[in-house]
This record gives C-alpha cells, structure tokens and sequence, in this order.
C-alpha cells in the first residue's frame, strides 16, 4: 500500500513570495491532515480535513495561509505571502476511516529568506 | 490550551536496557494517546496507539496509559543502536486532531 505522498520535498523562497504544497494521503483514508513542524519541537496541527470539509482550522494562521481539498482527496496548502517564521517542515498526515491513527508523509522543508 | 509534556532529554540507554520514554497530558477529554518515532531529518513514524488504562505490548514495544494521572508511557525492551531517535508522544483523536509533545532524544549507547 502506498503512503501520503507529497511534493516538492524543500523549497526555498524568499519573504514575501508565495508558496504551495501538494499532499495525496493513503488510499481510502477520509481525513487528512496539515502540520507545521520547527526544529526542536513537535508538530503543530494547522488543519483537519474530513473528506473535502474542514474539521479543525483554529491554528491556521488564515491572513497568510489557506488549504483546500476540493475533491475529498488530494490537498494543497498555501502560504502568501512567506515570512521568515514560517521555515519549518510542513507535514501531511492522513487516516483510516473509523481510526485515529495518522501516517506522515515525508514532509516538505520550507526555508523562507 | 491543550498541552503535552515529555522530557527533551537526551535519555541516554545501554544497548540491551529498557528504555523507559514518558509523557503527561492535560486535556482529560482526551481518548487515544500515540507514540512516534522520528529520526533525524525524517517525518514520524506510528509505532503504537492505546486507547484505555493498561498496557499495550507490539514485539519490544510496550506503551502504558494511566487516565486517572493522565500519564503514558512507552517501554522499549533489548534497546538497540537503531532505537536512536526523538519519540514524540501526542493525544487528542476524533475531531480534535492529535495535540503532540516536543518529543524526547533517544541514545542507545553500544
């Protein structure tokens, strides 16, 4: 069984400039999830979709980023414009229907100049 | 504000030790409880999720949960050199979404 994927794996850009991340989860799995991880510490939820509606977006910084999951499922997360806080590692995680558990994808390292 | 508290360590084990990895959480709401296991420069890996009071056992693994505390655990027996990593320790589930630690650094001295 495949796992989430995602795309690109780094990118740099510098402040001001836009930016957007893709996420495919697992086959079949209805919830899908964003996190923004900084270095040293544990990832933070930024949204929570359930199939294309939005669960959970009470930490997503919504005056620079915004997230979409128009068909139920494959994501994107986009930030504009990039300020130099938001380098960190932005992960994609999805689960089973009827589980909790989450599989990461591997991540996209942003670096923001 | 819901919270997850673990040791940053580094927790250093003898190779062949348990390793003894903890974790306290503040919300009581909370009903899964999960332990990741994340390598440097990699994204998490699930490694068990428990749900109610006891012990869960998967091979070397052991992952305690004690709700009235709000404390959870996770045991690695016959600790390895490839144990190395940060275990991040989260909880929440449905659609609360998982609220995570900062993870302890692991080293399993040969």
């Amino acid at each position: 069984e495949a796992g989430v994927a995602q795309s690109p794996r780094y990118k740099i850009i510098e402040k001001r400039q836009s930016v957007a991340f893709w996420c495919n989860p697992i086959s079949g799995h209805a919830t899908l999830y964003w996190y923004q991880q900084i270095l040293g510490q544990g990832p933070k939820l930024l949204i929570q979709f359930q199939n294309n509606g939005v669960v959970d977006d009470s930490q997503l910084p919504k005056d620079r980023f915004s997230a979409e999951r128009l068909k139920g499922v494959d994501s994107t997360l986009k930030i504009q414009p990039a300020k130099l806080e938001d380098s960190a590692v932005y992960l994609c995680a999805s689960s089973p229907i009827g589980g909790d558990e989450q599989y990461f994808g591997p991540g996209t390292r942003l670096t923001v100049t | 504000q819901k919270e997850v508290e673990q040791n940053s360590g580094p927790l250093s084990v003898p190779e062949g030790a348990i390793a003894s990895l903890n974790c306290t959480y503040s919300d009581r709401g909370s009903q899964s409880f999960f332990w990741y296991r994340q390598y440097s420069g990699k994204s998490p890996e699930l490694i068990m999720f428990i749900y109610s009071n006891g012990d869960k056992e998967d091979g070397r693994f052991t992952a305690q949960l004690n709700k009235a505390s709000q404390y959870v655990s996770l045991l690695i027996r016959d600790s390895q050199p490839s144990d190395s990593a940060t275990y991040l320790c989260a909880g929440g589930g449905g659609a609360d979404g998982l609220t995570f630690g900062k993870g302890t650094h692991l080293i399993i001295q040969p």
